[in-house]
């Protein structure tokens, strides 16, 4: 496609459900990263993909928060028994390159809100 | 670890006047530095990077090992420049940004 594409927008889920974020990163894109941005801070870095390949998933907070991406484009981010401090914007960016350059950098999805109540 | 400190949430400036957005950080490598920004109900996009040297929308940044600083300067503000900017920081042979926790610019008429 022609951009970064991630669903939902808006997720509210109730405390202890699971909810599963979806990004579509553009076409034949090789890295894709997730961010976590809570109200007011910046992104905070989850986890990155090279393909298919889970290659840093250090900044994922508990072992509820996972990621995947099987066939090396779509990637899903799960959430496990939501708790209320996982309520923020979940971000997608991806990039041709695997070490973004000047003129390859990378493209960020518009976000799913996660609320959780 | 590397962090990025942006001491302002807020700046406000009148149309016509100089912005500088702060930024500093901490890592003992070479980083490579950002600025992206994001425009009310935009995604967020690169705005300028380091190692480009360029200008962009009349914003230019330079990095100061020195002072561990990549100030984002504009010398005339406009209204279309209100937004939030982030100061984000790659290190060297990475690929993943540490991002401050951003300023937003409010350029008033």
């Amino acid at each position: 496609g022609a951009g970064v594409s991630q669903s939902p927008r808006y997720k509210v889920a109730k405390r202890g459900q699971d909810v599963a974020l979806r990004c579509d990163p553009i076409s034949g894109h090789v890295s894709l990263f997730w961010y976590q941005q809570a109200l007011g801070q910046g992104p905070e870095f989850l986890t990155y993909f090279q393909n298919e390949a889970q290659l840093d998933k250090s900044g994922l907070p508990s072992d509820r928060f996972f990621a995947e991406r099987p066939e090396g484009s779509v990637s899903t981010l799960k959430i496990q028994r939501t708790q209320q401090e996982d309520s923020a914007v979940y971000l997608c960016a991806s990039s041709l390159v695997i070490t973004p350059t000047a003129n390859y950098g990378y493209t960020f999805g518009s976000g799913t809100r996660l609320t959780v109540v | 670890a590397q962090r990025v400190t942006q001491p302002e949430k807020l700046l406000s400036v009148f149309k016509g006047a100089p912005v500088e957005l702060k930024c500093n950080y901490s890592y003992s490598g070479s980083p490579e530095l950002f600025w992206y920004v994001q425009y009310s109900r935009q995604r967020l996009q690169l705005l300028l990077r380091h190692i480009s040297r360029e200008s962009i929308k009349g914003f230019t940044a330079d990095l100061n090992k020195g002072e561990t600083s990549f100030h984002l300067k504009k010398p005339f503000a406009q209204e279309e420049d209100s937004a939030m900017y982030y100061c984000a920081l790659r290190r060297e042979y990475g690929n993943k940004l540490v991002f401050g926790a951003g300023t937003i610019l409010r350029v008033k008429s």
